[in-house]
Formats: C-alpha cells, sequence, structure tokens
C-alpha cells in the first residue's frame, strides 16, 4: 500500500485478555519499528526489525510483550494478560533501511484500551 | 544513554504571533529530524538538518541545527490555527534508533 497500515484502529479489551495488533509496512521497507505513546506523551521505542537481522526488543517494557515479522513484511505485536497501564496509542513505523539517515513513516497508531 | 530533551513542553501561541521550540542532545548528533502530530493523528515527518549550522525553511517554518550538532530549533512566524499539534525532535541513538524528544504541543488562541 501507499502508507504503513495497522488494525485494529481501536481497541477495548478487559484486563487479563490477549491483544494483536497488526502492521503492514510500507512496500519495499526493509526496516520495522514499534513504538508506545501514551495519552500526552512522548515516543516510548519498544522493538525494531531490519531484514533479516536479530530483532532490537531492547524497549518492550515486559515479558507479557512480544513482536515477530513474517517474511520480512507483516509484524504481530501481541500483548498478554493486558494491564490498565498498557492502555496507549501503539505506533508501527517502517522505513526503507536501517540507515538513520532515512525518514521513518509512521502509521495511523492503534489505540488500545485496557478496562 | 543519549537523551533529547524538548523545550517548552507546551506552548500557547496568539494567532499571528511568532514562537521558538528548543531541542537538546545529551550526545552529538549525525543528524536531526523533525516531526508533527496534529491532535488524534501521527507523528509525520517534517525535515531532516545534516550539517553543521544548516538552516531549512518550509514556508513559515524555519530550522536550525546547532554548530556543535548537540541542538536544534524550530521557528514559527505568524503561527496560524494549522500549526496546532506536537512537535517531536530525534536523533539517532544509534544506526537505526531514533531518540525522539517529549515534544512541544502549540496550541493557538485566534
Amino acid at each position: 500500500g501507499a502508507g504503513v497500515s495497522q488494525s485494529p484502529s481501536n481497541k477495548v479489551t478487559e484486563k487479563g485478555k490477549d491483544v494483536e495488533l497488526r502492521c503492514d509496512p510500507i512496500s519495499g521497507h526493509t526496516a520495522l519499528y514499534w513504538y508506545r505513546q501514551s495519552l500526552g506523551q512522548g515516543l516510548e521505542f519498544l522493538i525494531y526489525f531490519q531484514g533479516n537481522s536479530a530483532p532490537d526488543k531492547s524497549g518492550l517494557p515486559s515479558d507479557r510483550f512480544s513482536a515477530e515479522r513474517t517474511g520480512g513484511s507483516v509484524s504481530t505485536l501481541t500483548i498478554q494478560r493486558t494491564q490498565q497501564e498498557d492502555s496507549a496509542v501503539y505506533l508501527c513505523a517502517s522505513r526503507l533501511q536501517g540507515s538513520s539517515g532515512n525518514t521513518i513513516y509512521f502509521g495511523e497508531g492503534s489505540w488500545l484500551t485496557v478496562v | 544513554g543519549q537523551q533529547v530533551m524538548q523545550i517548552p513542553q507546551y506552548q500557547h501561541v496568539q494567532e499571528g504571533e511568532d514562537f521558538t521550540t528548543y531541542c537538546n542532545s545529551s550526545t552529538t548528533l549525525s543528524n536531526i529530524q523533525w516531526y508533527k502530530q496534529r491532535p488524534g493523528g501521527h507523528p509525520v515527518f517534517l525535515i531532516q538538518l545534516v550539517k553543521s549550522g544548516e538552516v531549512k525553511k518550509q514556508k513559515r517554518l524555519t530550522f536550525q541545527f546547532g554548530e556543535a550538532k548537540k541542538n536544534s530549533s524550530l521557528h514559527i512566524t505568524a503561527t496560524q490555527t494549522t500549526d496546532v499539534g506536537t512537535y517531536f525532535c530525534a536523533g539517532p541513538r544509534n544506526d537505526y534508533k531514533l531518540s525522539f524528544g517529549a515534544g512541544t504541543t502549540v496550541t493557538v488562541r485566534a
């Protein structure tokens, strides 16, 4: 597609349930990022994928969070046993290459509310 | 580790006035990027600065990269309601990771 596509755009879930958030990056972009943005806050790095390299998972806040990227394209962020503090916008972004000199393109985000 | 700080956190501006927001890094940056996020939207890339002392303009927006490549500024002249949003600066933490500042949220009173 023309841009980074994320689904669902909005998700309300009960505390303790698992959720999956999907990201479809821009075609041809090898680098993919997940960021989290809590209400009124900045962007918190979660995880980074680049081609076939091992992902950088250093930003994942707990072992309830995991992500995978299949076939070097679509990525899924999974949050197990959701907690209320997980409520945030989860932003996926992609970049043509891993170089920091290239622009990052963000998706519209998945707004997660844990009740 | 490398941190990017932005000030002010909030900027309330009278329509037609000018203002400046600042971005400071604890380490020298190879480049700095600016993004704008409209209310309810997602961050959108505005510009990248690479050279020491570089100045770039986009209509009423002027971006500057400091001589030491540790700070940057965004100056907006004749603020309009379309300028409302949060402006983030971001600097590379390594080859691929961008460290974002907390953002400056701009509101405009007509």
